[in-house]
């Protein structure tokens, strides 16, 4: 079946990397989503890559892709407390604008 | 300011209430969606209405009751609902149907059925 699998929690300190991790079992999806949810807020898409890509950079994002294990990862450099938000990965299949969730990983910054 | 408002924010309701939510879009799309949102799950996906059409429901028990009466609007009809019900429920839309069209979400509606 369908499944998105994220770690729950991250705890980084301001100015590390943060790596949030992502599998899904659906190896015909065709789009993967990383969408950001900040308190009292809805989602916000932050970037997505298409499943025939390896790699996608955005400023200070970086999304890698591992089609072969179906792993999915988002680095943030340089992370800030403003990035502290729930991370939500999602699939996306091929004819479908049906997007399966993860449960999302609650990244922390400390000062 | 992303271009879909949700009202109200928060809403507790009784079992035996009839309450409604609503979500407007100023965005000029043609899909709307209704999420929902619990603790520690995923986000299910409950209903999909494409140019004012329903086009999905996800098995979504019948106390739920979708209304999209033009592509800017669309409400969620709630009654006799049960405390499993409490959750975020979100609402997000996009320019059309398909999986290259972004979703863009509104900051949700906290219900709590007593």
């Amino acid at each position: 079946g369908e499944d998105v699998e994220q770690s729950l929690f991250l705890s980084v300190r301001e100015g590390d990397s943060s790596v949030i991790n992502c599998t899904y079992t659906d190896s015909s999806s065709t789009y993967l989503y990383w969408y950001k949810q900040e308190p009292g807020a809805g989602l916000q898409l932050l970037t997505y890559i298409f499943s025939n890509m390896d790699m996608k950079q955005d400023q200070r994002l970086t999304v890698l892709l591992n089609k072969k294990d179906k792993h999915l990862s988002l680095r943030i450099a340089d992370t800030q407390t403003g990035d502290s938000a729930i991370y939500f990965c999602a699939e996306g299949m091929d004819s479908s604008y049906k997007l399966i969730f993860g449960s999302g990983t609650r990244l922390l910054v400390r000062p | 300011e992303t271009g879909v408002t949700q009202t109200p924010r928060h809403l507790v309701m009784g079992m035996t209430n009839k309450k409604s939510l609503k979500c407007e879009q100023h965005l000029g799309h043609n899909a709307m969606y209704w999420y929902k949102q619990s603790a520690k799950k995923p986000l299910e996906l409950m209903f999909v209405y494409n140019f004012k059409e329903q086009t999905e429901n996800n098995s979504v028990p019948s106390r739920f009751s979708p209304e999209c009466p033009n592509s800017s609007h669309l409400f969620l009809h709630l009654h006799t609902l049960q405390p499993e019900d409490s959750a975020l429920y979100l609402c997000a839309s996009s320019p059309a149907e398909g999986a290259d069209e972004k979703l863009f979400f509104g900051s949700g509606t906290q219900l709590s059925v007593l």
